[in-house]
């Protein structure tokens, strides 16, 4: 049973428009969550993260919101770039017991 | 210093090899973990070291065997590995029982089992 679910498994966006990645969750003992960024080839690099106390979150061109009685999470970038093509993972966990990872989802910007 | 170093980036071992990963950080975390990653899928949690004991194993087989000798170090012992354990063996780190804890990631060995 997944309890974090990244459900397009790839978004395709035009350069300079707002790229919008979804996340959901099933465990509601999730008090943290983080995005991950991935390049082929190389470890996850950490995003952004957001505590369970708080709705939004914002660092330069990302922003993560979460809607806690959904169980859902966003990333926003604004505005896209090319550097930004990768796969994004989201994850979460509930203190230190490790991460529960999303399946990813490839952004693919296009020029 | 926010990295997580991990040696080597590239290894090549026969089934028959023993060989360990290594991983280190120097951010006073006290939390550290490996994880093993196969082509696009995301990486699965193997073993967590809280205060330098082993307080997660997520039912590994006992080829892959873990240390953890100071708050710094987290190496991974590997014996007797099949072809089917080449994989991306990533290591993280993390503050324990703390609120907005990030965990860093190295990036990461490439491992092939031939």
């Amino acid at each position: 049973d997944q309890q974090v679910k990244q459900n397009s498994p790839s978004l395709s966006v035009q350069e300079g428009r707002i790229s919008i990645l979804n996340c959901d969750y099933t465990n509601s003992m999730f008090d943290y969550f983080l995005w991950y960024k991935k390049y082929p080839a190389e470890g996850p690099t950490f995003l952004i993260s957001i505590s369970s106390i708080k709705d939004k979150n914002e660092d330069g061109r990302f922003t993560v919101f979460l809607n806690k009685s959904a169980k859902h999470l966003s990333l926003h970038i604004v505005p896209s770039q090319p550097g930004d093509s990768a796969v994004y993972f989201c994850a979460a966990s509930a203190g230190a017991d490790g991460l529960t990872f999303g399946k990813g989802t490839h952004l693919i910007i296009q020029p | 210093d926010t990295e997580v170093t991990q040696t080597p980036k590239h290894l090549v071992m026969g089934m028959t090899n023993k060989k360990s990963l290594k991983c280190e950080q120097h951010m006073g975390h006290r939390a550290m973990y490996w994880y093993k990653q196969k082509a696009k899928k995301p990486p699965e949690l193997m073993f967590v070291y809280s205060y330098e004991k082993l307080s997660i194993n997520e039912s590994v087989p006992s080829r892959f065997s873990p240390e953890c000798p100071n708050s710094s170090l987290l190496n991974l012992h590997l014996h007797a590995l099949q072809p089917e354990d080449s994989a991306l063996y990533l290591c993280a780190s993390s503050q324990v029982g703390l609120q907005n804890t990030e965990a860093f990631f190295g990036q990461g060995t490439r491992l092939t089992v031939v």
